[in-house]
Formats: C-alpha cells, structure tokens, sequence
C-alpha cells in the first residue's frame, strides 16, 4: 500500500510556462514533505521542503503547497527551463521524536521543452 | 550540505556472489541510511547505519542480507549477499545532517547489475 502517490509518470511543459507536479499521501501522521530533482545516473537532489505548520514555502522559482485537508501537495515550477528536465520525487516523514523515516513517491518525469 | 561519495558507482556480478558498496561522507553525520530503488519503482529504506552498533532494518530487509557497518560517523558500508537477478537495483546512500526539520541528501548511488 503506497503511502505516498505520484499518479503522473510524465509530464511535458514548454519552456517558459508553469510546471506542476502533485503528490497525494494517506498518512495523516506524516508532518515534512520533501522534493527531490534527479537526473540520470545521479543521486536525488534536495530542492525544497515543507512543514505541516505551513501550507506554501517558496524558492526562486520552486514553490510548495501543502493541503493538509486534502492531504495533497504540489510542486510549482515558474517559468521552466530545459534544465528542469529530471525526474520528481515526492516524499513525507513521520512526525515523532528521532523520527527520520523517508516515504517516497514513484516519481515524475519532467520533460521541458525549448 | 555534504559531500558523499558512492563506490562502485556500478557493476555487474554473477548470482551467487556478494558485493559490498562503500559510503564516505567529508563531514561528520548525524544519521547515515541505505536506500534501494527498483526498476521503475520508489526509493525504499532498507536500514538505518547506527555508528558503532547494529544497523535498524526495515519489515522485509534482514541483516544475513543485506549486512551494514559504520565504524565512524562519516563512513558506512552496505553488502549485498548471495545476489540474484531480483538483486538488481540502484542502491543509495543518504545522510542526516542533524535533527529536526533536515532535509537528508543522498549520494550518486550504485547501479546494479546481477546475471
């Protein structure tokens, strides 16, 4: 049972436009979301996180947004560039001393084109 | 944040054999973890690397295995056991920097290849 969805393998943005990639979750004890970027042959990458205390936190062009109700959270891209092509994950900790516990999506392949 | 360095970065081994995948951090770390992805799949923790004790395994990975060291809080090792084509994944290692709120960064990971 995945805790942690991303239902989109792909997606396809022209360069210059938003990308938004959605991530849902089933566990209501999660409390920190993360994305990571990753490119071939690479480790996943950091980009930016979120606590459950917030419902948006925002990085040059990487925004999140976080619906607790809905247990759902988004990543903004604005504008995307052909360097964002990589793969997306989605991922959600546990709430809980010491907890350090990662569940990840599956993943999405963002595709800009120039 | 950290640099970590991941060796072998890939390999191919026949079945039957083990193979042990090295973790060096240039920095001192809280927590140091083993990841698994499978083809098409998510990352999934295998174990915690706790320094200077057993690791912490997660439901479905057992230490005869998939055995880990971490004689220092910068450097961990992970082995894949008696390896069978299932075996074939990307394994990633990923560091805790400190407590709280962290992101955890991971290495570039090991591509393997079991025939």
């Amino acid at each position: 049972d995945q805790q942690v969805k991303q239902n989109s393998p792909s997606l396809s943005v022209q360069e210059g436009r938003i990308s938004i990639l959605n991530c849902d979750y089933t566990n209501s004890m999660f409390d920190y979301f993360l994305w990571y970027k990753k490119y071939p042959a690479e480790g996943p990458t950091f980009l930016i996180s979120i606590s459950s205390i917030k419902d948006k936190n925002e990085d040059g062009r990487f925004t999140v947004f976080l619906n607790k109700s809905a247990k759902h959270l988004s990543l903004h891209i604005v504008p995307s560039q052909p360097g964002d092509s990589a793969v997306y994950f989605c991922a959600a900790r546990e709430s809980g001393a010491g907890s350090y516990q990662l569940t990840f999506g599956k993943g999405t392949k963002l595709s800009v084109i120039p | 944040s950290a640099v970590i360095s991941q060796k072998p970065s890939r390999d191919i081994c026949q079945r039957g054999t083990s193979l042990t995948i090295q973790c060096q951090v240039d920095s001192q770390v809280t927590m140091m973890f083993w990841y698994r992805q499978q083809p098409g799949q998510s990352l999934t923790l295998i174990a915690t690397a706790n320094q200077g004790s057993e690791a912490t395994y997660e439901s479905g990975f057992v230490i005869d295995k998939f055995p880990i060291s971490r004689p220092n809080l910068t450097f961990s090792t992970l082995t894949v056991s008696n390896m069978s084509p299932e075996d074939s994944s990307i394994y990633l290692c990923s560091v805790a920097i400190g407590p709280g709120n962290q992101p955890q960064h991971f290495g570039d990971g090991t591509r393997l290849s079991i025939l």
